[in-house]
């Protein structure tokens, strides 16, 4: 079953802008990660929360887990055209799942102009 | 580069065509995924493998035949397929255990046809 959903779908920015996404999940969780994808590419690592932290950052990316509401964010800053693909968020199960099974997100659309 | 390889990039098939899809992985993981990704779906995870052992079948058809003979190396033997079985087919691979943290490292994927 679905795990993670992106929102919005997708999503059009000018260049310097800030782009947020969010993601929103079912059941608990051991870490949440964000991958980004290229159009046609395989996916990129970008970055993991544990289900015990609260906020994490990695240069011009801020990721947010709020546990209770079962949802994250995940902001760039400062965007760049080359930011331009498909974000993913994906959920890794928490009490009595699997410890090294992701389950993914539909994934949002960001196009940054430039 | 993300130290996972996959072969070929792109593969069009008839429906009683046999090919098989071969994934790579240079980074001393012990575990290895295929999931298949089509448009407008989430992706989707197809199988698993720790330390060379199927872990995982997400009720995927039997004309999908995976086989890891060894840590290093995965392959999805494919048969008799159906046009709804085109898509990107993604292999990835990640370190797994206690205290580990499972971050997945994937190949660039192969896209396949079924005509």
């Amino acid at each position: 079953s679905q795990q993670g959903e992106e929102d919005p779908q997708a999503l059009s920015i000018q260049e310097g802008e800030n782009a947020t996404m969010n993601c929103s999940y079912k059941t608990s969780i051991n870490n949440l990660q964000w991958y980004r994808q290229n159009s046609g590419r395989g996916l990129v690592h970008l970055i993991l929360i544990r289900s015990n932290e609260r906020e994490k950052h990695s240069g011009r990316l801020r990721v947010t887990l709020d546990t209770s509401k079962k949802s994250s964010s995940l902001l760039i800053t400062a965007s760049r055209a080359a930011d331009t693909a498909s974000y993913f968020c994906a959920t890794e199960g928490g009490s009595g799942g699997s410890n090294y099974k992701l389950t993914f997100g539909k994934g949002t659309l960001l196009t940054v102009n430039p | 580069e993300t130290g996972v390889t996959q072969t070929p990039r792109h593969l069009v098939m008839g429906m009683t065509n046999k090919k098989s899809l071969k994934c790579e992985q240079h980074l001393g993981h012990n575990a290895m995924y295929w999931y298949k990704q089509s448009a407008k779906k989430p992706l989707e995870l197809m199988f698993v493998y720790n330390f060379k052992e199927q872990t995982e079948n997400n009720s995927v058809p039997s004309r999908f035949s995976p086989e890891c003979p060894n840590s290093s190396h995965l392959f999805l033997h494919l048969h008799t397929l159906q046009p709804e079985d085109s898509a990107l087919y993604l292999c990835a691979s990640s370190q797994v255990g206690v205290r580990v943290l499972n971050e997945q490292f994937f190949g660039p994927g192969t896209r396949l046809t079924v005509l």
